[in-house]
């Protein structure tokens, strides 16, 4: 398995403001994943985070409010751009290795409040 | 397209009964299948995966589930529930090929109150 670390686990921002969150996994995965979990709702993905490449883009999310790097197989970071009270949710990352292809990790999430 | 469903947002047993969580899925392919679970303020942890294999399942913390492709389900059983199995569960389906290779889509999740 793979454990997958997020830092910060939470904050609170002013609209207009951006949140930069990072993903860290303890060993190397192929895949890379950002969820949304809006508050009392599921998991909707944002973006596949790919290596040295930009981003993969899901419907309703982009590159300009949702910038995504990722310059190695171990580190990602999300950044939600331009704060505002409906960007509060739960922000997660996943991980998918290699050898067990069809099993994700997630990360603890990181819990954004925008005032 | 894929699509899950849970039916009932909310599930409440007594301790000791039998836990059942429904998951019913859509899939153009076969899929793989998944139970995580989530704990108030942590992320989500998983709990068994179908993957084409055996279609019962059986996973941590004595948890099971079996993939009945007939009836497109996917549902979670525990026997005896305990305080500790409080928490949201999430069931998701991935296609294992084509354009939407490696990404999960998420059911709504249910809530699972445990009373004493």
């Amino acid at each position: 398995s793979a454990v997958i670390s997020q830092k910060p686990s939470r904050d609170i921002c002013q609209r207009g403001t951006s949140l930069t969150i990072q993903c860290q996994v303890d060993s190397q995965v192929t895949m890379m994943f950002w969820y949304r979990q809006q508050p009392g709702q599921s998991l909707t993905l944002i973006a596949t985070a790919n290596q040295g490449s930009e981003a993969t883009y899901e419907s309703g999310f982009v590159i300009d409010k949702f910038p995504i790097s990722r310059p190695n197989l171990t580190f990602s970071t999300l950044t939600v751009s331009n704060l505002s009270p409906e960007d509060s949710s739960i922000y997660l990352c996943s991980g998918r290795q290699g050898a067990r292809k069809e099993t994700q990790y997630f990360g603890p999430g990181t819990r954004l409040l925008v005032l | 397209a894929q699509s899950v469903t849970q039916l009932g947002s909310h599930v409440s047993v007594s301790e000791g009964a039998l836990v059942l969580l429904r998951c019913n899925y859509s899939s153009s392919v076969p899929p793989y299948l998944f139970w995580y679970v989530q704990y108030p303020n942590q992320g989500l942890q998983l709990l068994l995966k179908y993957t084409s294999a055996a279609t019962l399942v059986k996973g941590i913390n004595g948890f099971e589930a079996e993939f009945k492709k007939s009836e497109t389900s996917f549902h979670l059983t525990k026997p005896s529930a305990h305080m500790s199995d409080a928490a949201e569960y999430f069931c998701a389906v991935s296609d294992p090929s084509g354009t939407s290779y490696g990404k999960l889509t998420f059911g709504q999740g249910t809530i699972l109150t445990v009373h004493p």
